[in-house]
């Protein structure tokens, strides 16, 4: 069964802070591995990783997947109060031809202090 | 900026009605997803649909889930005979190809939240 596990579940620092957050996984036919921001309602998409060492960069947002340790990490540098949300970790794996699903992690929930 | 759009955005029933939610993809988008967000619980992948067929579904998705595209704009989730436990956030997705079609992201719409009383 495929597994997608990321830690903290929970974390809470101050504005101005710099977080890191983590995700490991466990899958067949791995594609690649996206992080989505929640906060009210739907998932919005913030990067896509598919090579292993290639960091994503946008504005304090940045991403590094490690496919060697089947990991990948967010930081979040400088953080704002609108940064606060649930940050998901998901992995898409491929399946038959040109077929895909994501596997979710439980998500970590960010909680920013002004 | 295109999106999906899901409608209704709440929808209350008795255990045991039918449910229709729909979903209107990204137009250009051919592949569709379910998924679906317990209350306090990951996000959990129900079924992917493409070229009018499903492509994959999970063990969530039994008999009494069923989705159809009946025109060239929406995407549809039927539960049949709803339970206390399928109340949930579900979620709609679509993607422009899929996986080896090229570096496709799933686009979410807002979802509904279905509530079985």
């Amino acid at each position: 069964e495929d597994k997608v596990v990321q830690s903290p579940l929970s974390l809470v620092v101050h504005e101005g802070d710099t977080v890191t957050l983590n995700c490991s996984y466990e899958v067949t036919n791995f594609r690649s591995l996206l992080w989505y921001k929640q906060e009210k309602k739907a998932p919005t998409f913030l990067f896509m990783l598919t090579s292993s060492g290639i960091e994503k960069k946008s504005g304090r947002l940045s991403s590094i997947l490690d496919k060697k340790e089947l990991s990948s990490i967010l930081n979040i540098t400088a953080t704002q109060t609108g940064d606060s949300a649930i940050y998901l970790c998901a992995v898409e794996v491929l399946f038959g031809f040109g077929n895909e699903k994501l596997t979710f992690g439980t998500g970590t929930r960010l909680t920013i202090i002004p | 900026e295109p999106e999906v759009t899901q409608t209704p955005s709440h929808q209350v029933t008795q255990m045991g009605q039918e449910v229709i939610l729909r979903c209107v993809p990204i137009s250009n988008h051919l592949y569709f997803y379910w998924y679906r967000q317990i209350l306090g619980q990951k996000v959990e992948f129900l079924v992917s649909f493409y070229n009018n067929e499903i492509s994959e579904k999970s063990e969530i998705f039994d008999d009494q889930f069923s989705v159809e595209r009946p025109d060239g704009s929406n995407f549809t989730l039927k539960i049949r005979s709803t339970k206390l436990e399928d109340s949930a956030m579900y979620f709609c997705a679509s993607s422009e190809a899929g996986g080896l079609a090229g570096m496709e992201t799933q686009y979410f719409g807002p979802g509904t939240r279905l509530l079985v009383l």
